[in-house]
C-alpha cells in the first residue's frame, strides 16, 4: 500500500535554509509533491516533480528525489517568517494523492 | 478566479446530531474530492468524484457518511449521526485534467466540525 512518512517539526532562524524530508513506499508514483497550509486555509500546491527526475528549482525552492531510496526532500533557501507552515509531502498513486502526516516549520526571527 | 468554496466554515453540534457541508468547485474542474484531516495528520481521501459519478469512495463510512453531487458541480457531504470521532476538518478539493499539471488539486479552507 501506499504510506508517506515526514518528520513532524522543524525550527529555523529567519534566512537560513530549511531542508523538509519525506519518504514513500509505492514505487509506480509518477508525481511526487509539496503542498503547504498555512493555519486556518486549504493546502496549497507548492512544487511537484516527475518520478523520472532527480532535482527541480523554483526560485528559493529545490526539489530532490532519490528514487533509488525512495525519498524526497524540500529546501527552502533564506526562510522567511512567512514560510511558517506545515508542509506535506504527498505521491500520486493510481488514482489520487496520499499524504504524510505533515512537517510543521517554525521560522524565527 | 474564484477558489473552492466551502461552507460552513465552523459547525459545532452535539452528537448522534446529523451535519452537512457544502461545496462549490472551481468552475470547469470536473473532479472533486473530499478529505477528511484530523488534528495534526494529513488529508485522507473519503471520496472522489468525476463529474456526477462516485468513482472513488472505498474510504466513506457509508453507515452514517453519505455524499452527492447532483449535476456535476456542487456537491454536500452529510454525517448522521455524527459521533465524537467525527470531529475534524473536512476538506474539498477540485481538479481538471491537464497533462501538465496532473495531481494538482485546489483545496478550500475547509469545514471545522466539532461533535459535543
Amino acid at each position: 500500500g501506499e504510506d508517506v512518512e515526514q518528520s513532524l517539526f522543524l525550527s529555523v532562524r529567519e534566512g537560513d535554509s530549511s531542508v523538509i524530508n519525506c519518504t514513500y513506499t509505492d514505487s509506480s508514483s509518477t508525481y511526487l509533491y509539496w503542498y503547504k497550509q498555512e493555519p486556518g486555509a486549504g493546502l496549497q500546491l507548492l512544487t511537484y516533480i516527475f518520478s523520472n527526475m532527480d532535482m527541480k528549482q523554483d526560485q528559493r525552492l529545490t526539489v530532490l528525489l532519490n528514487k533509488k531510496d525512495k525519498h524526497l526532500s524540500l529546501r527552502i533557501a533564506d526562510t522567511q517568517t512567512g514560510d511558517s507552515a506545515i508542509y506535506f509531502c504527498a505521491e500520486k498513486g493510481y488514482s489520487t494523492l496520499t499524504f504524510g502526516k505533515g512537517t510543521m516549520l517554525l521560522v524565527s526571527p | 478566479e474564484a477558489g473552492v468554496v466551502q461552507s460552513p466554515r465552523y459547525k459545532i453540534i452535539e452528537k448522534k446530531q446529523p451535519v452537512a457541508f457544502w461545496c462549490n468547485p472551481i468552475s470547469g474542474h470536473n473532479t472533486l474530492y473530499w478529505y477528511l484531516q484530523n488534528l495534526g495528520q494529513g488529508p485522507e481521501l473519503l471520496i472522489r468524484y468525476e463529474n456526477e459519478e462516485a468513482v472513488d469512495d472505498s474510504q466513506l463510512p457509508k453507515d452514517r457518511f453519505s455524499a452527492e453531487r447532483l449535476k456535476g458541480v456542487d456537491s454536500t457531504l452529510k454525517i448522521q449521526p455524527a459521533e465524537l470521532g467525527d470531529s475534524a476538518v473536512y476538506l474539498c478539493a477540485s481538479s481538471k485534467r491537464d497533462r501538465g499539471r496532473v495531481g494538482e488539486l485546489f483545496f478550500g479552507e475547509g469545514s471545522r466540525l466539532t461533535v459535543l
